[in-house]
């Protein structure tokens, strides 16, 4: 079975400082690797996403992710952080290979990033 | 605009009593998902549901749920008899293929309460 693991569950950074957290996932397999990002009274939203390739991804609003495989990691890092992004941020896998629907996502806990104009 | 929509926003309820949640793709989706998240927990995959019939269930998606696709649109989810442990925000999702992958696009949730 998946797993997710987000170390930080509360982070507070002034504007401008640079971000990064954390996620390890355990898995035997192939892997997709998704962040999420949820904005106070929002809905779940689409950061980034890796499949294959380039193990360094962008997304939106200056997010990046990079995967490392040997350490089953996919940390989130944007180098300027403003007071919009301010959120709870989500990561999440699902298996790499799969059939028809079968590619329920595995959410870790979330962190919950606090900028501080 | 959203992939999804979900209805109610809100529902309240008593416990025993039956809830059906539903989900409304914009477009012309045909994998659908069902998410809770529990207050101060992490969001949990419940179910996926593909050409009219389940994909995959976790191990929460007991015979007290329920899904279907009645009318071709709406996507519903049923709690036969809610317990107080049922309330949780619900989140539908669709997949869309985008670029050569795949990406599951949440709605905004149903807050369900169980009293």
């Amino acid at each position: 079975a998946q797993s997710v693991s987000q170390h930080n569950h509360h982070v507070i950074l002034s504007e401008a400082a640079s971000l990064e957290l954390g996620c390890n996932y355990s898995y035997g397999g192939t892997v997709n690797l998704f962040w999420y990002v949820q904005y106070p009274g929002q809905h779940l939203q689409l950061l980034l996403k890796y499949f294959s390739g380039d193990p360094l991804v962008k997304g939106i609003k200056g997010f990046e992710a990079e995967f490392i495989k040997s350490k089953f990691s996919f940390n989130l890092r944007k180098p300027s952080v403003q007071w919009s992004d301010t959120a709870e941020y989500f990561c999440a896998v699902n298996a790499g290979s799969w059939g028809g629907g079968a590619d329920g996502l595995t959410f870790g806990k979330g962190t919950h990033l606090i900028i501080q104009p | 605009e959203p992939e999804v929509t979900q209805t109610p926003s809100h529902q309240v309820t008593q416990m025993g009593q039956e809830v059906i949640l539903r989900c409304v793709p914009i477009s012309n989706h045909l994998y659908f998902y069902w998410y809770r998240q529990i207050l101060g927990q992490k969001v949990e995959f419940l179910v996926s549901f593909y050409n009219n019939e389940i994909s995959e269930k976790s191990e929460i998606f007991d015979d007290q749920f329920s899904v279907e696709r009645p009318d071709g649109s709406n996507f519903t989810l049923k709690i036969r008899s809610t317990k107080l442990e049922d309330s949780a925000m619900y989140f539908c999702a669709t997949k869309r293929t985008s670029g050569g992958t795949d990406t599951q696009y949440f709605g905004p949730g149903t807050r369900l309460t169980v009293l």
